[in-house]
């Protein structure tokens, strides 16, 4: 039962264009919304986080837009530079879950120049 | 500042041998998990522990065992390894407090034949 469902699986963007992936989630106890991002070979490492009192929050280039009705979210790049080139997950977990992360099944991003 | 770290890197195992990966964190987080990564399924619970002393299984713990052997470390062992155990395994650490972010390691590529 897969509880947070991601897509797209893979994407392709040109430099400077716009990549959204999406989430949507079951779990109406899920209060914590994070995005990581994966390089091959190394190990995730978060990107940006959003709880569901806001509806949207930006750092940098990388904005999540959250729908509490809709229990769904997604990233946005801006400006996408080919070192964006990753693999993205987005996860959720519960204040009292002991921070246990649900993952998404991840989205393979290449920005071509 | 090493963060998490993962030992081996890289393990090839032939079916029905054992093997415990290990991982240490130096950031004095009180939480600490260990996922697998696999193809189109995204990053998978195994086990967690959300202090010293605790542990409790996750989404796939058929098949491994865990021991927090004390604050910094968490190790995961295959009793009897099988080629459905054939994965990238991550462990992870966290402050255990409101999700707070989770850094990982930088994996074990395990193959079982």
């Amino acid at each position: 039962q897969q509880q947070v469902k991601q897509s797209p699986q893979s994407l392709i963007v040109q430099k400077g264009g716009i990549p959204i992936i999406n989430c949507a989630y079951e779990n109406t106890a899920f209060d914590y919304f994070p995005w990581y991002q994966q390089f091959p070979g190394k190990g995730p490492a978060l990107l940006i986080a959003i709880r569901p009192d806001v509806s949207e929050k930006k750092e940098g280039r990388f904005t999540i837009s959250f729908n509490k009705s809709a229990k769904q979210f997604s990233l946005h790049i801006m400006d996408s530079q080919p070192g964006d080139s990753a693999t993205y997950f987005c996860a959720a977990s519960t204040d009292f879950g002991n921070e246990k992360l649900t993952f998404g099944t991840g989205t393979r991003l290449t920005i071509i120049p | 500042n090493a963060g998490v770290t993962q030992t081996p890197k890289f393990q090839v195992l032939k079916t029905g041998q054992s093997m415990t990966l290990q991982c240490a964190q130096d950031m004095n987080h009180n939480s600490m998990y260990w996922y697998r990564q696999d193809p189109g399924m995204g990053l998978r619970l195994i086990y967690y522990s959300a202090s010293e002393g605790t542990t409790d299984k996750g989404e796939v713990p058929n098949g491994y065992n865990v021991s927090r052997l004390n604050k910094r470390e968490f190790s995961l062992r295959l009793e009897s390894a099988a080629p459905s155990q054939t994965s990238v395994y991550f462990c992870a650490s966290s402050l255990g407090q409101l999700n707070t972010e989770a850094f990982f390691g930088q994996g074990t590529r395990l193959t079982v034949v």
